[in-house]
């Protein structure tokens, strides 16, 4: 069963910096890219950034370009995702997701999210 | 690329077909995903490649569309279909979703 976990999430003032982390399991890790999705409080969903097994291609929102950095560990099946310089804006729940196949695929499996809530 | 959805809200009787359209700014072939969101829970993959239905998902939803145009379609519309419904281009560079669309019952 395909399992994706987040974790980090929490509570952040204007311009400090946050980790947050997706363990997965139940499936071959190094062959997936992994994608990171946020919702912020009563909005609607929001790509956040994408990252291929390899690490060889990396998108990013306009809104988190510069300010976010998406890795991966393959040798721990996790994804993590560096928010530096949080803005209020930033307050959501982030998902971890999965493709439903390898490359280009929608996002069949989401993990339960972290919610990050950046307020002085 | 932008996603445009439309309408941002409908409501609809037990047992009426609603449609839902999504609209590219460019092109995207066929990479075009439909998400389900209810209320308190964590998105549910119905549609991708624009109209093949995911695994387990009721046949009352359809999807159709390519290049830039798209809709879902709910034929016999089921209490348990109040959600928000999100559209998502996921080929290369950002995978933009739609502002998404909240479906109720009359």
């Amino acid at each position: 069963e395909v399992q994706l976990v987040e974790s980090g999430g929490g509570l952040v003032k204007p311009g400090e910096s946050l980790r947050i982390s997706c363990t997965a399991s139940g499936f071959t890790f190094t062959t997936y890219t992994m994608h990171w999705v946020r919702q912020a409080p009563g909005k609607g969903l929001e790509w956040v950034s994408s990252l291929t097994s390899g690490s060889a291609d990396i998108a990013y929102a306009d809104s988190v370009m510069g300010r976010f950095t998406v890795t991966r560990d393959n040798a721990k099946n996790s994804v993590f995702l560096e928010m530096n310089s949080l803005r209020a804006d930033d307050t959501a729940v982030y998902y971890c997701t999965r493709g439903a196949f390898p490359g280009y695929s929608a996002y069949a499996f989401w993990g339960q999210g972290t919610l990050v809530s950046v307020s002085s | 690329i932008q996603m445009t959805q439309s309408p941002a809200s409908l409501s609809g009787s037990i047992g009426d077909t609603v449609t839902i359209t999504c609209r590219a700014s460019q092109d995207i072939a066929t990479y075009l995903a439909w998400y389900q969101q209810r209320p308190g829970s964590i998105p549910k993959l119905l549609i991708y490649a624009a109209s093949t239905l995911q695994s387990g998902v009721p046949s009352r939803f359809s999807g159709s569309g390519s290049g830039t145009d798209f809709t879902l379609t709910i034929s016999g519309l089921q209490p348990e279909d109040v959600a928000t419904y999100y559209c998502q281009k996921y080929n290369s560079g950002p995978r933009t979703f739609g502002g998404g669309t909240k479906v109720e019952i009359k």
